[in-house]
């Protein structure tokens, strides 16, 4: 069972930063916050995964609250090739630890 | 970007055909993992492997099987293929030597079986 919750879809206009948000409030300490995306049935792509700190890579940045329950994924400038379905994912680093994907986030970005 | 490929990418095969999937990885990680994906649906986890010589079911349930005799190539095969094997499959890897441990997918082989 998916152990977060995100918001069905959301719409973001291009060029405007794209907020998503995710609750995790069950994450236990030693699993990481994980986001990916998939566009049109291609395969998932890896954006980012954080602990505890904020995170920041060339795609995304990640804010996790201080108390680990929720997230938020932040794309700064978003374009139409954004349009995806994201998946906030918990998981931890033992063992052959799957990847639970649930509903996700349809981000819509609009001209 | 991931190096992780997947052949075929597209397979339409009649009933009762054996198949085999194919995906390589060039990172030398040493877990791979093999999704299947119903159009609108979730991914579902059906095999993984810790390294070589190393298979393991997953959650869903899946008539397929696989193997891992190198460390870069983790097939999948269906020796009787049906209509309800038609799906998307996914393989991804991962590098739990490095700690982050994270999945890099391949694009996926979409499978139509008649």
């Amino acid at each position: 069972d998916a152990k977060t919750t995100q918001p069905t879809s959301m719409d973001c206009a291009e060029g405007r930063a794209a907020n998503l948000p995710c609750n995790h409030s069950t994450i236990s300490g030693n699993e990481y916050v994980y986001w990916y995306r998939q566009i049109h049935s291609q395969g998932p792509q890896y954006i980012i995964h954080g602990l505890k700190n904020n995170e920041t890579n060339e795609m995304a940045s990640l804010i996790i609250t201080e108390d680990r329950k929720s997230s938020t994924l932040i794309l700064p400038h978003a374009t139409l090739r954004d349009t995806a379905v994201y998946y906030c994912i918990v998981k931890s680093h033992q063992g052959a630890q799957k990847l639970v994907f649930g509903q996700g986030t349809r981000l819509t970005i609009n001209p | 970007e991931a190096d992780i490929y997947q052949t075929p990418r597209y397979l339409v095969i009649g009933t009762g055909k054996k198949i085999t999937l194919e995906c390589s990885q060039t990172m030398g990680h040493d877990k791979m993992y093999w999704y299947q994906q119903d159009p609108g649906m979730e991914l579902h986890l059906i095999h993984y492997s810790y390294g070589v010589n190393s298979t393991e079911k997953g959650d869903l349930s899946s008539e397929s099987t696989v193997s891992r005799i190198r460390t870069e190539h983790f097939p999948l095969t269906l020796e009787s293929a049906r209509p309800s094997h038609t799906s998307q499959y996914l393989c991804a890897s991962s590098d739990y030597q490095t700690g982050t441990d994270t999945q890099y997918f391949g694009p996926g082989t979409r499978l139509t079986v008649l």
